[in-house]
């Protein structure tokens, strides 16, 4: 059972936005940076956003990271169905002193 | 352009260990950490550590502790993951992923190698 609590699964139809929200506590989220990751079917994980907010080069401004205290979030605005995966969040935990992922969100976009 | 190249799977009995190698190319090798991260059928990823590739020190996920061995191959920009007492739960796609640049104080994964599958079966 992971330290960062994620939603299983979300739904939403292309076009939308949706949030995907990552919780944790001032040993993870609350005091380091937080990454988001996606991965799609069958592939090995891809940096989304690190250091919060920040997007590497080659990532859509559609993908936005945010953090406010002890909790992190995801946005994907403009959704298409190429953006079904799964998404995990990950941050330093000072207390486990292990990188934490989050479960994982499955995102489907009907 | 930056590529991370694992060898092939694996198959292992109970007790035995297990070898996986991650090639480098496309940068400074030496620049950055290497982690290893490792996720089971349907799971989530599970960080087991994490080397310096200037020092060579490593620190390690304590759920892994005395059985993973992280090591490098400078010269040839290798980076190898040894994981012994093999169990059945140990199955498992085992990623290596570029950490950040040393001494940075955050922590990221970029790029990602394809995977490499173990699986631990007697």
């Amino acid at each position: 059972q992971s330290v960062l609590t994620q939603p299983a699964s979300m739904s939403a139809a292309p076009g939308q936005k949706v949030t995907i929200s990552c919780s944790g506590s001032s040993s993870n989220i609350g005091n380091n940076y937080v990454c988001w990751y996606q991965q799609l079917p069958g592939t090995a994980p891809k940096l989304l956003i690190y250091e919060n907010n920040k997007r590497p080069s080659g990532i859509p401004d559609r993908f936005s990271g945010s953090k406010s205290g002890t909790s992190a979030a995801l946005d994907i605005t403009g959704l298409q169905t190429g953006d079904e995966a799964d998404y995990h969040c990950a941050t330093w935990d000072g207390s486990l002193s292990v990188v934490a992922f989050g479960g994982g969100t499955t995102l489907t976009v009907l | 352009q930056v590529q991370l190249v694992q060898s092939g799977a694996e198959v292992a009995k109970p007790g035995a260990s297990v070898k996986v190698s991650c090639k480098a190319s496309g940068y400074t090798f030496t620049a950055y950490y290497m982690q290893w991260v490792r996720q089971a059928p349907g799971q989530g990823p599970e960080w087991m550590g994490i080397i310096d590739l200037i020092r060579g020190s490593t620190a390690y996920a304590q759920n892994f502790q005395g059985r993973v061995t992280i090591t490098r191959d400078t010269p040839a920009s290798t980076v190898y993951m040894e994981l012994s007492s093999l169990r059945s739960d140990d199955t498992a796609m085992y990623y290596c992923a570029r950490g950040p640049r040393i001494g940075a104080n955050y922590n990221l994964f970029d790029p990602w190698g394809r995977g490499t599958l173990v699986t631990v079966s007697s």
